[in-house]
């Protein structure tokens, strides 16, 4: 266990749904991250926070939309998804000079 | 930009033997940072190693050592005595330095521990 907890551990949507992935860590750390994981891909950085002020966007599509209320919780709302955003999302958040990581969701997109 | 080359998708070990994973990677950068992590099958991202560019010693931690050599550009990750619990895919991230927050990686090795 890291200290990283996200939920759900899975989830099913259709490309009409809106879902919401949630990452908590209560841990002190006070950057946090989003990232994505497909197949035969290496992880992919999508969103940055630093005391809740987003740093990062790495070109992600306007479907995916962030929130960080705290330095503790980090969301990632979802709509409109595509099949293609069918992966692992893992949250992470930073201490020093290390990431520590969630178990991640795994989404699939119907 | 860094980038982050594994170029063994997979490899395989006897339980209690050693093995050793590759890493090498791309950076203009003299301060940075590098990482082993592991991904076993319940997908939880472990950290299992890290090395400061600016220590020429290798890291060790228990059954896992690096190999860092910094002109080559090289970070190989050993594991001596394998066990069944080390089956897993490892990927090896990179740093930069003065306050950077993005970590690179590799595409990952997929490490089968045969009985």
């Amino acid at each position: 266990e890291t200290g990283v907890t996200q939920t759900p551990r899975h989830l099913v949507m259709g490309m009409t749904n809106k879902k919401s992935l949630k990452c908590e860590q209560h841990l002190g750390h006070n950057a946090m991250y989003w990232y994505k994981q497909s197949a035969k891909k290496p992880l992919e950085l999508m969103f940055v926070y630093n005391f809740k002020e987003q740093t990062e966007n790495n070109s992600v599509p306007s479907r995916f939309s962030p929130e960080c209320p705290n330095s503790s919780h980090l969301f990632l709302h979802l709509h409109t998804l595509q099949p293609e955003d069918s992966a692992l999302y893992l949250c992470a958040s930073h201490y020093g000079t290390t990431q520590y990581f969630g178990p991640g969701t795994r989404l699939t997109v119907l | 930009a860094q980038t982050v080359t594994q170029s063994q998708p997979e490899m395989s070990v006897q339980e209690a033997e050693t093995v050793t994973l590759s890493c090498t990677y791309d950076t203009s950068e003299s301060d940075y940072y590098l990482f082993w992590y592991k991904q076993p099958p319940s997908r939880q991202m472990i950290l299992v190693i890290r090395q400061e560019a600016y220590k020429q010693q290798n890291a060790t931690e228990n059954r896992f050592s690096v190999n860092f050599q910094k002109a080559a550009k090289s970070f190989s990750l050993k594991i001596s005595d394998s066990q069944l619990g080390d089956a897993a895919m490892y990927f090896c991230a990179y740093r930069g330095g003065q306050g950077a927050q993005k970590l690179v990686f590799g595409q990952g090795t997929r490490l089968t521990i045969n009985p």
